[in-house]
């Protein structure tokens, strides 16, 4: 059964940084092309940077030199690096795998 | 930037009786390997997103087949035949034709 855990959300001053963490069982991080998906409180779906299974990386242009995804195949884990947050950032941010399978979400809130 | 259109905004339903969402994108979802990333998803009160369709028209393992998806090009559509009290939420169409990956606003779907 594939599962995904996102880990590491919580409050945040502007300016600041966070590391989420995107647990995976089920399925092989490494094989698969995976995604962080974001949702503003009460707004719809945003698209934020997605890897693929051979390494490459693509972000949405609002998080592009702020925002870093990895993985970690030792630990079957898909991380998201947040640095220089901004209050548009306040968001639940979800892990998906090929857009197939989606997780809880975690809730990152920018503010002062 | 590929916009997805979605019409309309709130469909209220009763029960038993068919739903059809509209989504329409700025551009042709073709891509160069010949598919067509257009899926929708379906997003419950409280919960994460989860896939209903993918390449328009194939459906999601564990997906009733009440639900069904259509269209090319620039217009598809996400059919329910018999709308359950489960489907209340908002759905979403996505295109991952190109980058950066697209979301519709959304249509909820409620029961009258």
């Amino acid at each position: 059964e594939v599962q995904l855990v996102e880990s590491g959300g919580g409050l945040v001053q502007p300016g600041g940084s966070l590391r989420l963490s995107c647990a995976a069982s089920g399925f092989t991080v490494s094989s698969s092309y995976m995604s962080w998906v974001r949702q503003a409180p009460g707004k719809g779906l945003e698209w934020v940077s997605i890897i693929y299974s051979g390494g490459s990386t693509y972000y949405a242009d609002s998080v592009k030199g702020r925002f870093t995804i990895s993985r970690d195949n030792s630990k079957n884990t898909l991380y998201l690096q947040m640095n220089s947050l901004r209050a548009e950032d306040t968001a639940v941010y979800y892990c998906a795998v090929t857009t197939f399978y989606w997780g809880q979400g975690t809730l990152v809130t920018v503010s002062s | 930037d590929i916009v997805m259109t979605q019409t309309p905004l709130s469909s209220p339903v009763t029960l038993g009786q068919p739903a059809s969402i509209s989504c329409r994108s700025s551009q042709s979802l073709v891509h160069s390997d010949g598919n067509t990333y257009l899926s929708w998803l379906q997003q419950r009160p409280g919960q994460p997103p989860r896939l209903l369709i993918y390449k328009i028209s194939d459906r999601f393992s564990g997906v009733p087949d009440r639900f069904s998806g259509s269209g090319a090009g620039t217009d598809f559509t996400l059919k329910i035949s018999r709308v359950e009290a489960e489907d209340v939420g908002v759905y979403y169409c996505m295109q991952a034709t190109q980058f950066p990956l697209t979301f519709g606003g959304g249509t909820k779907v409620e029961i009258k």
